[in-house]
């Protein structure tokens, strides 16, 4: 039974400090997604790729946050400086059409 | 821009009734509408899907109905379990980028 799978399930981090969530996509899969998911703000996306090109990353604040996939098995969400209000959940989906299957998510907690 | 409003945010129900949950989308490009259900501390998981040149879905208890030309759809679920119980989310897709609806948190009660 193929997952997504993310690193770590949680983090719990200060201020200011760097932090990089990784995901590795179904086999198979062409598109990946980065979403942050809060209580205030639901799901957000955040960013995608196809073919390990970003395609939108119009969700995303630009200053402290990349999102990069250096090869077909591992995408990856760097915050940098994070910061309070980066405490969230974050998932990572992929898909191969239209259907999007969902990682179990990092936890982030920052101090 | 685009978005997708979700009705109603909370709805509880008694064990074996009904439960129905609306949605409408703001981008007439958008032609693929799935359903989410997360349980607590769980990931988003696919419940049921449509397409924009369907009407009505069906899959056991669960069924979804889309209006395109009001850009409405609606999840409904019969003979509700308290198994049901979590946080719906329905969400538009126009092309690869998916809009997710706010959520509606279902309580089911025994």
């Amino acid at each position: 039974d193929a997952r997504v799978t993310q690193t770590p399930r949680d983090k719990v981090t200060e201020m200011g400090q760097e932090v990089t969530m990784r995901c590795q996509p179904i086999l198979g899969h062409n598109t990946v997604f980065w979403y942050r998911q809060t209580m205030m703000q639901g799901l957000e996306l955040l960013a995608y790729f196809r073919n390990r090109a970003p395609l939108d990353d119009s969700g995303m604040p630009k200053d402290r946050f990349s999102a990069e996939m250096p090869d077909a098995t591992l995408a990856t969400l760097k915050i940098q400086p994070s910061e309070p209000r980066d405490s969230a959940v974050y998932f990572c989906a992929s898909a191969s059409s239209v259907e999007q299957f969902f990682g179990p998510g990092t936890r982030l907690t920052v101090l | 821009g685009e978005n997708v409003e979700q009705h109603p945010s909370t709805l509880s129900v008694q064990e074996g009734d009904s439960a129905v949950i609306k949605c409408t989308y703001s981008d007439s490009a958008s032609n693929y509408f799935p359903w989410y259900k997360q349980e607590l501390g769980k990931r988003p998981q696919l419940i049921i899907d449509i397409r924009s040149n369907v009407g009505e879905k069906k899959d056991q208890r669960i069924a979804v109905t889309l209006n395109k030309t009001a850009k409405h759809f609606s999840l409904h679920i019969t003979e509700t379990q308290p198994e049901d119980s979590a946080v719906y989310f329905c969400a538009a897709t126009s092309y690869d980028k998916v809009i997710f609806g706010p959520g509606t948190s279902l309580s089911v009660i025994p």
